[in-house]
């Protein structure tokens, strides 16, 4: 089975200053990982993510994001938070080696960036 | 692409009616997915179609509710007969055939039941 956790419901950040959107996951095999964006009323638009190679994954917006194996986490980052990026973040896994088409999504993360 | 379109986009219904909501993949995506998104339970996965086939329909949540996929592009979810509790904002998504492809997302239908 695969599943995401996001501990954070909140994160508040100051604009200009570096902010970071936590993510851990399951999953029994090497898993892919991938974040959204959703904006209100709007559906969810994808960010980055991450299927094999180098740790560091970038995407866009200036967003990127480092996949820790050791650590199952995935956390989304970017260096100097923009008011523009106050939005509901989620994170998403799907373990390759299964049946299962689909992702799976955490709960979500609202970000606020405080101008 | 003009990317996965949904509609409509604002649904009002009174109990007890039929509701069909509307969705048109992006061209060439194999995988259609129809996800329920509610402050309560967060976004849920109903059902997913591959090659216009019923893969999974382990989250639709009652017989109401009835999804169909008649072509490589067209997909309508349907509930009847709509409750209060379906009131929701309902998103559909494609994607393409491999795993590792990202699934993009329609605008969403709001629905309101009362």
């Amino acid at each position: 089975a695969q599943s995401v956790a996001q501990p954070e419901d909140q994160v508040n950040v100051a604009e200009g200053n570096p902010l970071t959107v936590k993510c851990t996951y399951s999953v029994s095999g090497n898993p892919y990982l991938f974040w959204y964006v959703q904006y209100p009323n709007r559906g969810l638009q994808f960010l980055l993510k991450y299927i094999t190679g180098d740790n560091l994954v970038k995407g866009s917006y200036g967003f990127e994001a480092e996949f820790n194996k050791s650590q199952t986490s995935f956390h989304l980052k970017k260096p100097s938070a923009l008011v523009s990026d106050s939005a509901l973040y989620f994170c998403a896994v799907r373990d390759p080696s299964g049946s299962a088409r689909q992702l799976t999504f955490g709960s979500g993360t609202q970000l606020t960036v405080l101008p | 692409d003009a990317g996965v379109i949904q509609s409509p986009r604002h649904e009002v219904t009174e109990m007890g009616q039929e509701v069909t909501l509307r969705c048109k993949p992006i061209s060439g995506h194999d995988y259609l997915f129809w996800y329920r998104q509610t402050m309560m339970r967060g976004l849920e996965l109903l059902i997913y179609f591959n090659n216009n086939v019923p893969i999974d329909d382990s989250g639709m949540p009652e017989d109401r509710f009835s999804a169909k996929m008649p072509n490589a592009s067209f997909s309508t979810l349907k509930i009847q007969p709509s409750e209060p509790r379906d009131s929701a904002v309902y998103f559909c998504a494609s994607s393409l055939f491999a795993s590792q492809y990202e699934q993009y997302f329609g605008p969403g239908t709001r629905l309101t039941v009362t």
